[in-house]
């Protein structure tokens, strides 16, 4: 069971804006840890999406952002494209486990 | 270039060892805390273990303490994860991954693990 909750899915069509959520709480997000954002397409390697909350890698198309709200993290995804069919997972650190987390996992799907 | 490159993968019964390694290049090595994550077959990630720049830190998901020894030589550029008494479910992949307090923004292809009789 994982310390930081995401939903196992969302979808929406081609242009559509969609949102993943990430929950923890104040050992994690909600202290001063940061959150950061992997994409995962089936069969490849994890590549970090966002980092620091809202912060892009180079290269990383700007339709991606990040933001936080107390203890909570959301992903969202602004025009979405088929490309975007993946799975995505929120991470920080957990200070009451000494711990590094990762969320659940997101399957996004493109109608 | 920069990359990590994971070795070492197999298939091991249960109760078996294993020592997977990962070298790095194109980077300073020595500079950044280094990481051990695994997904297991159609799972989600899975932190393992973590290990300071001069390996003075040391941290475990609770599943494996006991068992794996995370260790790192930065006169090889090399990170390694010794694993012992090996059950079923530490069969996965195993990624080698950069710094993942600042975002891990450097990830291994991945080394995979069979655990079976």
């Amino acid at each position: 069971q994982s310390v930081l909750t995401q939903p196992p899915s969302v979808s929406g069509a081609p242009g559509q804006r969609v949102t993943i959520s990430c929950t923890g709480s104040r050992s994690n997000i909600g202290a001063v840890y940061d959150v950061h954002w992997y994409q995962q397409v089936p069969g490849r390697v994890p590549k970090l999406l966002i980092y620091g909350y809202t912060n892009r890698p180079s290269g990383v198309p700007d339709r991606f952002s990040g933001s936080k709200s107390g203890a909570s993290a959301s992903l969202t995804i602004t025009g979405l494209q088929a490309e975007d069919e993946a799975d995505y997972y929120c991470q920080s650190y957990d200070s009451a486990l000494s711990n590094y987390v990762f969320g659940s996992g997101t399957k996004v799907t493109v109608l | 270039e920069v990359q990590l490159v994971e070795s070492g993968g197999g298939l091991v019964q249960p109760g078996g060892s294993l020592r997977l390694s990962c070298a790095a290049s194109g980077f300073n090595f020595d500079r950044y805390s280094m990481h051990w994550v695994r997904q297991a077959p159609g799972k989600g990630l899975e932190w393992v273990s973590y290990i300071s720049t001069s390996s003075s830190t040391k941290y475990y998901t609770d599943s494996v303490k006991g068992r794996f020894t995370i260790s790192r030589d930065n006169a090889k550029n090399s990170l390694y994860l010794q694993m012992n008494t090996l059950r079923d479910d530490d069969a996965a992949i195993y990624y080698c991954v950069r710094d993942l307090w600042s975002g891990g923004d450097l990830w291994g292809q991945g080394t995979t693990v069979t655990v079976s009789s």
